[in-house]
């Protein structure tokens, strides 16, 4: 596509609920990258996937969140057992290969968790 | 979709000297623009917040300035170093919403 797309753009869930994000990313960018920013606070670092592949899960904030990239495509993000503490804007970036440039954001999907 | 664009796309520059680039954004709906220095699969680092035109912000050798009216901001690095080597990205905030610019890649030769 021409740009990052993320689905849906808002996303209002109860506590205790799962939730699923999607990131589709530019086609042939094979790096794709997960961050979210939480109120006044700045961008934090998730996950990123180098082809379907996550060499780091260090930054995952807790064992309910996890990643998954298929096809080299589409990635989704999924939150189990949501918390308050979840709620933030969760961005999507992909770039041609890690390093290679030409990294493109999405315009991210804001999860208010009540 | 908002078009926030930087430039130069990538620079490299000897140690020793001064360099700057361009963020451009709408003039329009303007909230706030954010700079981070940023090296991927790492949480970028907050340089600035600038909400007013005019504002002008320095950290360290790093200062930025801002024109709100014309939808442009300036990030300079004086006197650089290796260690600045890294990407800086530029982010135009409108009401609840960030938009990113695609950064400029420095590179900083010793």
């Amino acid at each position: 596509g021409a740009g990052v797309s993320q689905s849906p753009s808002n996303k209002v869930t109860e506590k205790g609920k799962d939730v699923e994000l999607r990131c589709d990313p530019i086609s042939g960018h094979t790096a794709l990258y997960w961050y979210r920013q939480s109120l006044g606070q700045g961008l934090e670092f998730l996950i990123y996937f180098q082809g379907n592949s996550a060499p780091d899960k260090s930054g995952l904030p807790s064992d309910r969140f996890s990643a998954e990239r298929t096809g080299g495509s589409v990635s989704t993000l999924t939150i189990q057992r949501t918390q308050q503490e979840d709620s933030a804007v969760y961005l999507c970036a992909s770039e041609l290969g890690r390093g290679l440039g030409g990294y493109t954001f999405g315009s991210g999907t804001r999860l208010t968790v009540v | 979709i908002l078009n926030v664009e930087q430039s130069p796309q990538s620079l490299h520059v000897q140690e020793g000297d001064s360099t700057n680039f361009t963020c451009s954004f709408p003039s329009s709906n303007f909230y706030a623009l954010h700079w981070y220095r940023w090296e991927t699969a790492k949480s970028p680092e907050a340089l600035f917040v600038m909400t007013l035109n005019g504002d002008e912000k320095k950290k360290g050798r790093i200062s930025a300035t801002l024109n709100t009216k014309e939808g442009y901001s300036y990030l300079y690095i004086k006197g650089s170093q290796p260690e600045d080597s890294a990407t800086y990205l530029c982010a135009f905030l409108t009401g609840n919403q960030f938009y990113f610019g695609t950064g400029t890649s420095l590179t900083v030769i010793p």
